[in-house]
């Protein structure tokens, strides 16, 4: 079955610089990657997501890049901001398995001041 | 619109109890999947309704099973609790079957 690989498990980064976590999967049919932030306390929260036919996505400050042949895909936050501070969730979806998302182990973003 | 809400917040069970957990979808969704999320993991898939029927599950036992109502709100129901089942407990939902989920902000469960 699928497997998700996410890397650092902890990223501290100065405000204003940028951060990028880098995640890996298993199985080369998935066709759906999304990014998920999750504050104390709350859920995650769904912050971008990008499909196999696409390379790259961007929203003002995050973007995502997938490489469909090293089965790769990362998130990238430019101009960092205290409230980007939060732990960050890779996810990968196969759409003919009922759209079951397979997490990554999470990367715990600390934007210090 | 409001959001995924899901009750209780916190919940205390000793081993060996059952114990149900609630979710009311958001509004116009259709499909809700639970996750498991023990403490500084990822969520694991544990199962997903949609118009009221089971459409998918992970790999848990039986003993946790689900309920999805006419007005898509849901149910988790985990019997003979185990201290390993003490996690976060979440509730997402999407409209038919669609990626893009809205979560809640899960019920903390502790079996002691």
């Amino acid at each position: 079955g699928e497997n998700v690989e996410q890397h650092p498990s902890t990223l501290s980064v100065q405000e204003g610089d940028s951060a990028v976590i880098k995640c890996t999967y298993s199985d080369s049919a998935s066709n759906y990657f999304p990014w998920y932030k999750q504050e104390l306390g709350k859920g995650p929260q769904l912050i971008i997501d990008i499909r196999s036919n696409v390379g790259e996505k961007k929203d003002q400050r995050i973007a995502v890049t997938l490489n469909k042949t090293a089965k790769h895909f990362s998130l990238h936050i430019t101009e960092t901001q205290p409230e980007d501070s939060a732990v960050y969730f890779c996810a990968a979806s196969l759409m003919d398995s009922n759209y079951q998302l397979i997490w990554g182990a999470g990367t715990k973003l600390i934007i210090k001041p | 619109e409001t959001g995924v809400t899901q009750s209780p917040t916190h919940l205390i069970k000793t081993r060996g109890q059952q114990v149900t957990l609630r979710c009311s979808s958001q509004s116009g969704h259709n499909t809700v999947s639970w996750y498991q999320q023990a403490l500084g993991q990822g969520p694991q898939f544990i199962f997903q309704y949609y118009r009221e029927e089971e459409n998918g599950r992970g790999n848990f036992p039986p003993r946790f099973s689900g309920l999805q109502f006419p007005n898509y709100s849901s149910e988790l129901n985990v019997n003979a609790l185990e201290l390993d089942d003490s996690a976060l407990y979440l509730c997402a939902s999407s409209l038919e079957r669609r990626n893009g989920y809205t979560f809640g902000s899960g019920t903390r469960l502790t079996v002691v």
